[in-house]
């Protein structure tokens, strides 16, 4: 069974970077047959797809976070990771890391929230 | 790019059949596969629907999903309603560029 667990900071100061990392276990991020996503929901709202990345390394990010957001994978560890800068209040939120697979996200991690305040 | 518009609740008795509808503002609703989401509170999303009208393994046979292309709409159905099925839904596609677009979500309530 294929398991996803985010981890990282759950409070970050504005302005600075947030950080996650994905783990997945019971699958391979080197896989060719999937992409790994992130997505985030702020409280009380709605889900919004931040991006994804290849095992290759080859990424697609929301046009609207774009400037900020970069997706890595470190195949080594089975991990991959988001980094979204220059955060303020309105980057609150849970994040979630799942898996594509042909345009649906099949399995997610349980979610994390990240909370953004001085 | 584009919109998906949920609406934003809707209620239904238990036994009966609900339907949630999510339209899509510009560009062909036939043109990329729409997912559906259930999401329960405090637990992240699980598929319903994907491919339109494909039901995961697990997912009960209560669950359909369809799409309209004279309203530009997609559709989720849920028959014989149970107060399980209360939860959250998303209606999800992508656009030409292949970046995740959600709806904004339709709260079920079975009561």
């Amino acid at each position: 069974q294929v398991q996803l667990q985010e981890s990282g900071p759950g409070l970050v100061k504005p302005s600075e970077t947030l950080s996650l990392t994905c783990t997945v276990s019971g699958g391979s991020v080197s896989s060719g047959s999937y992409y790994w996503s992130w997505i985030r929901q702020p409280p009380g709202k709605g889900l919004e797809w931040i991006g994804y990345i290849y095992y290759s390394g080859s990424t697609n990010y929301n046009p609207s976070l774009k400037s900020r957001v970069t997706i890595s994978v470190d195949t080594s560890k089975n991990q991959f990771s988001l980094k979204l800068s220059s955060v303020t209040a309105a980057d609150t939120a849970v994040y979630y890391c799942a898996r594509d697979y042909r345009k649906r996200l099949d399995y997610w991690g349980q979610g994390t929230l990240v909370t953004v305040s001085s | 790019n584009f919109m998906l518009t949920q609406p934003h609740s809707v209620s239904e008795s238990p036994g009966k059949t609900v339907t949630i509808s999510c339209t899509r503002s510009s560009g062909s609703i036939a043109s990329n596969y729409v997912q559906w989401y259930q999401q329960r509170p405090g637990s992240a999303p699980t598929t319903v629907i994907y491919e339109d009208n494909q039901r995961p393994s697990g997912v009960p046979d209560r669950f359909s999903g369809s799409i309209d292309s004279s309203s530009n709409s997609a559709s989720l159905t849920i028959s014989g309603l149970k107060t399980e099925d209360e939860a959250d839904y998303y209606c999800q596609s992508y656009d030409s560029s292949n970046h995740g677009v959600f709806g904004g979500g339709t709260k079920l309530t079975v009561l």
